[in-house]
């Protein structure tokens, strides 16, 4: 089965700075990428996934790379402010007909020091 | 529009007690997920419905059972409780066509003593 690592654990920077999170899935069969950010105490939230068919895809101070002939897909957070604090998780999925079985990371815990 | 609603927000049971997690979701989607999220392993898939009527296993599903009752309602159960499912539970879902993303709810925090 699918399995998906994550780095770093933790990532501490300053305000302004770009912040970049790595994972890597094992399953060449995956062909969806979302990335979930998860504030303390709360669900988890969808702030960008990407598809197989595409390399790279941009929402505002957000980004997220694939390499699918490596088998890695990185979240890009550029010019970071302290409300970007938070764990964000990777997931990968094979997509089945009607449904996916995301398979998540271990989480990196963000920290934007004013 | 309140998306995907869980039910109790806290619970804590006694060993061997059962328990009902209720969930349901008001967009019209078509699959539902139960999760558990434990501090440092991310989310583990427990059981899903890719459709009204169709239950399958996750990665976890040892201990729990599944109703998908309706449509917009998926139940997880615990028949006898153990200290080792004291966990937070989220249910999700999704529209059920391809590579679309899932909504959480806020989460049950459930503590098993």
């Amino acid at each position: 089965g699918e399995n998906v690592e994550q780095h770093p654990s933790t990532l501490s920077v300053q305000e302004g700075d770009s912040a970049v999170i790595k994972c890597t899935y094992s399953d060449s069969a995956s062909n969806y990428f979302p990335w979930y950010k998860q504030e303390l105490g709360k669900r988890p939230q969808l702030i960008i996934d990407i598809r197989s068919n595409v390399g790279e895809k941009k929402d505002q101070r957000i980004a997220v790379t694939l390499n699918k002939t490596a088998k890695h897909f990185s979240l890009h957070i550029t010019e970071t402010q302290p409300e970007d604090s938070a764990v964000y998780f990777c997931a990968a999925s094979e997509s089945y007909t009607g449904f996916q079985k995301l398979v998540f990371g271990t989480g990196t815990r963000l920290l934007v020091s004013p | 529009n309140a998306g995907v609603t869980q039910t109790p927000k806290f619970q804590v049971l006694k060993t061997g007690q059962s328990m009902t997690l209720q969930c349901a979701q008001d967009m019209n989607h078509n699959s539902m997920y139960w999760y558990r999220q434990d501090p440092g392993m991310g989310l583990r898939l427990i059981y899903y419905s890719a459709s009204e009527g169709t239950t399958d296993k996750g990665e976890v599903p040892n201990g729990y059972n599944v109703s998908r009752l309706n449509k917009r309602e998926f139940s997880l159960r615990l028949e006898s409780a153990a200290p080792s499912q004291t966990s937070v539970y989220f249910c999700a879902s999704s529209k059920g066509t391809a590579n679309q993303p899932q909504h959480f709810g806020d989460g049950t925090r459930l503590s098993i003593l």
